[in-house]
């Protein structure tokens, strides 16, 4: 089956870095992605990793996938109030152009 | 700069109304898909166009239609809108053979009155 948790909620400080999990049960994706939402928009791909990777990064972004444990993460360096936003993790399983999105982990960056 | 577009933003209906939602891409993509969200919640695909064939999700209602009259363009149709209906409509592109990443426009806010 194809399900894809994130946690609901996370708060951080400004200046801290941020880590935003996601499970997934598809053993078979080879695309994982991050996508940001803020309030009204629609949603912004941040990044992606091709399943034969285990880290990539980009600027502030730090991704991690342990397939072992069917476990991405996004590191978000230096965070910024203008970080806070609903963030999206996603997966692509080859079949039929589609990607199953997780839950939702809404990001909320305090002064 | 190459991009999805949405119009209307925010598009407000009556209870029972036909109304038309558009999208349209300078992407040049090959596959095009409409989304609902709901508030709070992951966006849930309704249908996609892989070129010119169609591809219903199985729980889509009957009630939501789609048309892609050529690469740019794909109207997403609700015959007789009820309040559950309410959402945020978001279209999206992606091409096949690369990535697959989709790229998302800003969405149309839909409200049934």
């Amino acid at each position: 089956g194809e399900d894809v948790e994130q946690s609901l909620f996370l708060s951080v400080r400004e200046g801290d870095s941020s880590v935003i999990n996601c499970t997934y049960t598809d053993s078979s994706s080879t695309y994982l992605y991050w996508y940001k939402q803020e309030p009204g928009a629609g949603l912004q791909l941040l990044t992606y990793i091709f399943s034969n990777m285990d880290m990539k990064q980009d600027q502030r972004l730090t991704v991690l996938l342990n397939k072992k444990d069917k476990h991405l993460s996004l590191r978000i360096a230096d965070t910024q109030t203008g970080d806070s936003a609903i963030y999206f993790c996603a997966e692509f399983t080859g079949g039929g152009n589609k990607l199953t999105f997780g839950t939702g982990t809404q990001l909320k960056v305090e002064l | 700069d190459a991009m999805v577009i949405q119009n209307p933003r925010y598009q407000v209906t009556q209870f029972g109304k036909p109304v038309t939602l558009s999208c349209s891409q300078t992407l040049n993509h090959n596959v095009m898909y409409w989304y609902q969200q709901k508030s709070s919640q992951a966006p849930k695909l309704l249908f996609h166009y892989y070129d010119k064939d169609f591809n219903n999700e199985a729980d889509t209602p009957d009630n939501f239609q789609s048309r892609r009259p050529n690469t740019s363009f794909c109207f997403l149709d609700i015959r007789s809108p009820g309040l559950g209906d309410a959402a945020m409509y978001l279209c999206a592109t992606s091409r096949e053979g690369i990535s697959y990443e989709q790229y998302f426009g800003p969405g149309t806010r839909l409200t049934v009155t």
